[in-house]
């Protein structure tokens, strides 16, 4: 099976930059995606094809890939930000959706 | 505005079957890709399954494959996942989603999602 992995958590004060990273061997060759979950709701597009914002999503995210690595940054934080961050690309084949294990951001 | 709403899940014995709906409004339903997806409890995401536009090619993570049958009616806008066999780990959220377009698989819209829960 194909895996991608993130960091289980990520802390960061108020009005400072948080990066969760994203790694997998098949993203140099695949578009990246990234959701946010908050508790006991659905989660909602965040990012797609690496840096592309859907609309109604703030400026203060953005998205950038560097091998296989992927990284959502979240430039000046705010505490509505908190929640489970989960990127997604598709397995090796490059037909089905994988998620990667999730982030869950804390804004301290 | 896009709404999708499941509905079917619930408490079910192990080895039992279970359908799920997810009925949609707000878009043009048979333009769309659309894929089932789970979360057990204080886990993470997985993609369950996928249905092309006119539900002629499908797809399963290998975890259900062979127990759970997702299919589409574009005249009632709904999508289903049948369930059978169904296991103690198959106990999760199950959301169903819209992919971008009818190719791209990556998912804009998200329904609550519905709980199925597997006694043992």
């Amino acid at each position: 099976s194909y895996d991608l992995t993130q960091p289980p958590s990520v802390s960061v004060s108020p009005g400072q930059t948080a990066r969760i990273t994203c790694s997998g061997d098949a993203l140099p060759d695949q578009y990246a995606y990234w959701y946010l979950q908050k508790p006991g709701q659905a989660p909602i597009l965040l990012m797609y094809k690496d840096n592309e914002r859907p609309s109604g999503i703030p400026e203060r995210f953005s998205g950038s890939s560097s091998g296989t690595i992927v990284t959502l940054t979240i430039s000046g934080v705010q505490a509505e930000d908190e929640g489970d961050y989960y990127c997604q690309a598709a397995d090796r084949s490059g037909t089905f959706p994988v998620f990667g294990g999730g982030t869950k951001l804390t804004v301290l | 505005e896009v709404q999708l709403l499941e509905s079917g899940g619930g408490l079910v014995q192990r080895g039992g079957s279970l359908r799920l709906s997810c009925e949609a409004s707000g878009f043009i339903f048979d333009n769309f890709a659309m894929t089932w997806v789970r979360q057990a409890p204080g886990k993470g995401l997985e993609w369950v399954s996928v249905i092309s536009v006119r539900g002629n090619n499908t797809f399963y993570a290998d975890s259900v494959k062979g127990r759970f049958t997702i299919s589409r009616d574009n005249s009632r806008n709904t999508l289903y996942l049948q369930m059978s066999s169904l296991r103690a780990e198959d106990t999760a959220i199950y959301y169903c989603a819209k992919a971008w377009t009818s190719v791209d698989l990556f998912f804009d819209y998200w329904g609550r999602g519905t709980l199925v829960t597997v006694s043992s």
